[in-house]
C-alpha cells in the first residue's frame, strides 16, 4: 500500500544551523509530494509540494526534491530559525485517489537561539 | 477570509459517551476532509465529502464514527459511544471544487481525549 515515512524527532537544532527531515515513500506511479508543517496552536499549512520527478519545491527558505530512483523528499534549510520551531509532516498524494492526502509520523523540530 | 474553523478546541469525555465535532470550511470550497492523528503517530484520513456527498469514506474505522454534511456547508462528526482509542486529534480540512486535487486548507483540530 501507499505509506510515509518520516524520521523521527524531536529534532533539536541552534539558530543558523542546517535542517535535514528525511523523508520516504511507497506508492505505486507518480504520486505528488508534499510538506506541511504545524506551529504551536494552530493547523496544518502546506509548506512546500512537488508534482513530478525531479521536481525541486521551495518556500521560505526550504527546499525539497522528488526523487524518483530513491523514492525521498528530503526537506532541508540551510539556516534555522528560532520561529520555524514546529512539527513538520511529509505527505503524498495518488492522482487516481481524489484528494486523499497520505502523511508520514511527523517531525518536531525545536530550534534554540 | 475566514479559515477552517473546528470546535471544540478540545472535549474530554467518558467512555462510552456521545461527542460531536464541528467542522466550518472555508466559504465555498466544496471538498471537506476529516482526518485523525493518534498518539503522535501519523494523520490519517478519514473520509471526503463533494458537497453534501460522502465521496471516499475509506478511511472511516468503524460505525461507532458517523459523518454527516447537511446542506453541503459545514460538517460534523460523531463518535458514539466512544472509546479509548479514539483520542487524539481531529483535523478537517477544505479545497475547492471543480478537482479534489486543489490545496488543502486545514482547520486547528479538535483535541479529543476518552477517559
Amino acid at each position: 500500500g501507499n505509506s510515509v515515512t518520516q524520521m523521527e524527532g524531536p529534532v533539536t537544532l541552534s539558530e543558523e544551523a542546517f535542517l535535514t527531515i528525511n523523508c520516504t515513500y511507497t506508492a505505486t506511479g507518480y504520486p505528488s509530494l508534499f510538506w506541511y508543517v504545524q506551529y504551536p496552536g494552530e493547523g496544518l499549512q502546506l509548506l512546500l509540494k512537488a508534482t513530478k520527478a525531479d521536481d525541486k519545491g521551495s518556500n521560505k527558505g526550504f527546499e525539497a526534491t522528488y526523487r524518483k530512483e530513491t523514492t525521498s523528499f528530503h526537506l532541508e534549510k540551510g539556516s534555522v530559525q528560532v520561529s520555524d520551531s514546529a512539527v513538520y509532516f511529509c505527505a503524498l498524494r495518488r492522482g487516481n485517489q481524489g484528494g486523499k492526502l497520505i502523511f508520514g509520523q511527523g517531525t518536531e523540530l525545536s530550534v534554540k537561539p | 477570509e475566514a479559515g477552517v474553523t473546528q470546535f471544540p478546541s478540545h472535549s474530554v469525555i467518558e467512555k462510552g459517551q456521545t461527542v460531536t465535532l464541528r467542522c466550518d470550511p472555508i466559504s465555498g470550497h466544496d471538498n471537506l476532509y476529516w482526518y485523525r492523528r493518534v498518539m503522535g503517530k501519523e494523520i490519517k484520513f478519514l473520509l471526503h465529502f463533494v458537497k453534501e456527498s460522502k465521496q471516499d469514506e475509506s478511511g472511516m474505522p468503524n460505525n461507532r464514527f458517523l459523518a454527516e454534511r447537511t446542506g453541503g456547508t459545514y460538517s460534523t462528526l460523531k463518535v458514539q459511544p466512544a472509546e479509548l482509542e479514539d483520542s487524539g486529534v481531529y483535523f478537517c480540512a477544505s479545497s475547492q471544487g471543480g478537482t479534489p486535487r486543489g490545496e488543502q486548507y486545514f482547520g486547528p483540530g479538535t483535541r479529543l481525549t476518552v477517559t
